[in-house]
């Protein structure tokens, strides 16, 4: 069954370092998301990406937060200067088609550590 | 804005017990509900969803859930659980005809004790 990867599992980064947290969404998807949770809180939205542009994006996603599908099959989140409270699991999602009813696909998340 | 509230944190069950996990939304419009499973480890996963239609809904693993769209609720019910659904789950939310963001609630660890 395909599935959506993510790369690495696990990232640990010193402050105001860059980071590039990587996916691969599933091959026919079209619809591309970023969703992160931080350590007991709620998974929250980050932003949603179709035919190489942003669709939708949450306050969370500032100048600091870019995303970029590089070519046909990755998918990535770009994050400039980290933060200590960017220390989350973030998780890539895809989906078949744009819309609501369309169910998205998680990866299994990448554990983002902010030192 | 839309909010998920899931009333149970944590939840410990001993094998062949009925589960019943709470979900209520805030929302003016229509949505679309989901329930997602995270087993230890793994992927979330979809249980089960709601668009339209019969408002008890059916999902995998003898899961399912009833759409109360007076109460704001999508509670999910399993009349016997195994040690198999220790799991994290999750109530998610997205309006309906919108760009499919997912609003989640805060997530219910599940530990059926064997």
């Amino acid at each position: 069954e395909p599935e959506v990867t993510q790369t690495p599992s696990h990232q640990v980064t010193q402050m105001g370092q860059e980071v590039i947290l990587r996916c691969v969404p599933i091959s026919n998807h079209l619809y591309f998301y970023w969703y992160r949770q931080i350590l007991g809180q709620k998974v929250e939205f980050l932003v949603s990406f179709y035919n190489n542009e942003i669709s939708e994006k949450s306050e969370i996603f500032d100048d600091q937060f870019s995303v970029e599908r590089p070519d046909g099959s990755n998918f990535t989140l770009k994050i400039r200067s980290t933060k200590l409270e960017d220390s989350a699991m973030y998780f890539c999602a895809s989906s078949w088609d744009r819309g609501s009813d369309n169910e998205q696909f998680f990866g299994p998340g990448t554990r983002l550590t902010v030192l | 804005a839309q909010s998920v509230s899931q009333h149970n944190h944590h939840v410990i069950l001993s094998e062949a017990a009925s589960l019943e996990l709470g979900c209520n939304y805030s929302y003016g419009g229509t949505v679309n509900l989901f329930w997602y499973v995270q087993y230890p480890g793994q992927h979330l996963q979809l249980l089960l969803k709601y668009f339209s239609g019969d408002p008890l809904v059916k999902g995998i693993k003898g899961f399912e859930a009833e759409f109360i769209k007076s109460k704001f609720s999508f509670n999910l019910r399993k009349p016997s659980v195994q040690w198999s659904d220790t799991a994290e789950y999750f109530c998610a939310v997205n309006a309906a005809g919108n760009t499919g963001k997912l609003i989640f609630g805060q997530g219910t660890t599940l530990q059926v004790k064997p």
